[in-house]
């Protein structure tokens, strides 16, 4: 049973330029959520997606856009790159019920670089 | 925005000693998760805490849930250098779906 794969693994921008980063959920689950993580700080809610939809958002700027498949992937792009946008990109992946109780499993990341 | 604030930052500890890690709110969350996170990889998810005065063990890994379901501790017992990593507590609001990650705790058992 293959958990959540994201890729890239590292990728390398320059500033103004645009990216695409994608996720597989792990098997069973239908939401996908997106994470930014600077060095040295917790995981930073970006948005979720659930039926093709986005669900909810965090505090960041629509730059940041996302998309999810009807095979439940997701992708997140980000458009006019920053500095600042230097991080660990992680996508988790949850089934959308009460039991679950908003339990979330992450994938390995993807580790941005803008230069 | 929810914050959750950890502490310590920064752990360095011996082997064999044990230690507890706290996690602490102002606001009140339907569950809480504790996630261990190796260097260049994602949060792995230890435990998951929905009642308040929960207490759930897990081998040397002891999680307890605030009475108020604010606050949450993390308790290990003899701690070995396979512990070492960074511990991360994540909070769901009611109703929201998304995790209020805290600043998370640096471990570093030294053998």
């Amino acid at each position: 049973d293959a958990g959540v794969t994201q890729s890239p693994t590292h990728l390398i921008k320059t500033r103004g330029q645009q990216v695409t980063l994608r996720c597989s959920p792990k098997s069973g689950h239908d939401t996908v959520s997106w994470y930014q993580q600077a060095l040295g700080q917790g995981p930073q809610f970006i948005f979720q997606y659930y039926e093709e939809e986005e669900r909810q958002r965090g505090n960041f700027p629509d730059r940041f856009s996302g998309h999810q498949f009807p095979n439940y992937s997701s992708e997140l792009n980000v458009n006019a790159l920053l500095l600042g946008d230097s991080a660990l990109y992680l996508c988790a992946s949850s089934f959308r019920d009460r039991v679950s109780y908003n339990e979330q499993f992450f994938g390995p990341g993807t580790r941005l670089t803008v230069l | 925005t929810q914050l959750l604030e950890q502490s310590p930052q920064f752990l360095s500890i011996q082997e064999g000693e044990n230690l507890t890690v706290y996690c602490n709110s102002s606001s009140v969350f339907s569950s809480l998760q504790w996630y261990r996170q190796e260097p260049g990889e994602g949060p792995v998810l230890l435990v998951t805490v929905v009642t308040g005065g929960e207490v759930k063990k897990l081998k040397r890994l002891t999680f307890q849930f605030g009475d108020a379901r604010k606050d949450s501790s993390l308790h290990i017992t003899a701690a070995q250098p396979g512990d070492t990593g960074l511990y991360l507590c994540a909070g769901a609001g009611s109703g929201a779906n998304n995790l209020f990650f805290g600043t998370g705790t640096r471990l570093t058992v030294i053998p």
